[in-house]
């Protein structure tokens, strides 16, 4: 089982809607959770962090952690063809040293 | 907003030879940075932890003495890739944690192409 899973994609939505991103983890004492979006050729770059269960939201992003279910999502509104990217989910485990990073998955935003 | 500036960003060196790669902080100090190789379509795989004025913790299935890690300040690590070979032509981006929370994110640098030929 990988540390942290993604579905590879990739997904596509039309612009203007709502794309749901979903990452699970295997580290029960994992305590911090990021996204990051990365262009093709480029380096990630950090949309959000949670770290307490529940909703979390920035601009048109919303995070969501559920840790007992060892589950976090991004919901992405009003999509933009700009937000086609790779969105990768990293996972901070027990000790809050490491970070480990999903495969990610690839989201692609049709015009 | 924290800055971590890589160089360079693009390097292609015939197989045999060493090429090292700078990752600095450019806005605060960072005592730990992180070094990580990405293959094409692949995910971020952690190489090793850049510890300031300590050896490096390197993960496992990464060569020590192939892949050296020099942290001697709080905003300067490099990594040198030495005696390259095709195989190790990847993406390699350096990131660096701005506070010592554990909660605190990670940045990443540009990144480095390695191209060996």
């Amino acid at each position: 089982q990988k540390e942290v899973e993604q579905n590879s994609g990739p997904l596509s939505v039309p612009e203007g809607a709502i794309a749901s991103l979903n990452c699970t983890y295997s580290d029960r004492g994992s305590q911090s959770f990021f996204w990051y979006r990365q262009y093709s050729g480029k380096s990630p770059e950090l949309i959000m962090f949670i770290y307490s269960n529940g909703d979390k939201e920035d601009g048109r992003f919303t995070a969501q952690l559920n840790k007992a279910s060892q589950y976090v999502s991004l919901l992405i509104r009003d999509s933009q063809p700009s937000d086609s990217a790779t969105y990768l989910c990293a996972v901070r485990g027990t000790g809050g040293f490491k970070t480990i990073f999903g495969a990610g998955t690839r989201l692609f935003v049709k015009a | 907003g924290a800055v971590v500036s890589q160089h360079p960003s693009r390097v292609i060196c015939k197989s045999g030879t060493s090429v090292k790669i700078e990752c600095r902080s450019l806005d605060f100090q960072a005592t730990t940075m992180f070094w990580y190789r990405q293959f094409p379509k692949q995910s971020l795989m952690l190489m090793a932890t850049s510890n300031e004025g300590s050896k490096a913790t390197y993960e496992q299935g990464v060569e020590k003495d192939k892949f050296l890690i020099n942290h001697a300040s709080l905003t300067l690590s490099t990594l040198t890739v030495t005696s390259a070979h095709p195989e190790d032509s990847s993406f390699y981006i350096c990131s660096a944690r701005e506070g010592a929370l554990y909660n605190s994110p990670l940045h990443f640098g540009n990144g480095t192409r390695l191209t060996v030929t």
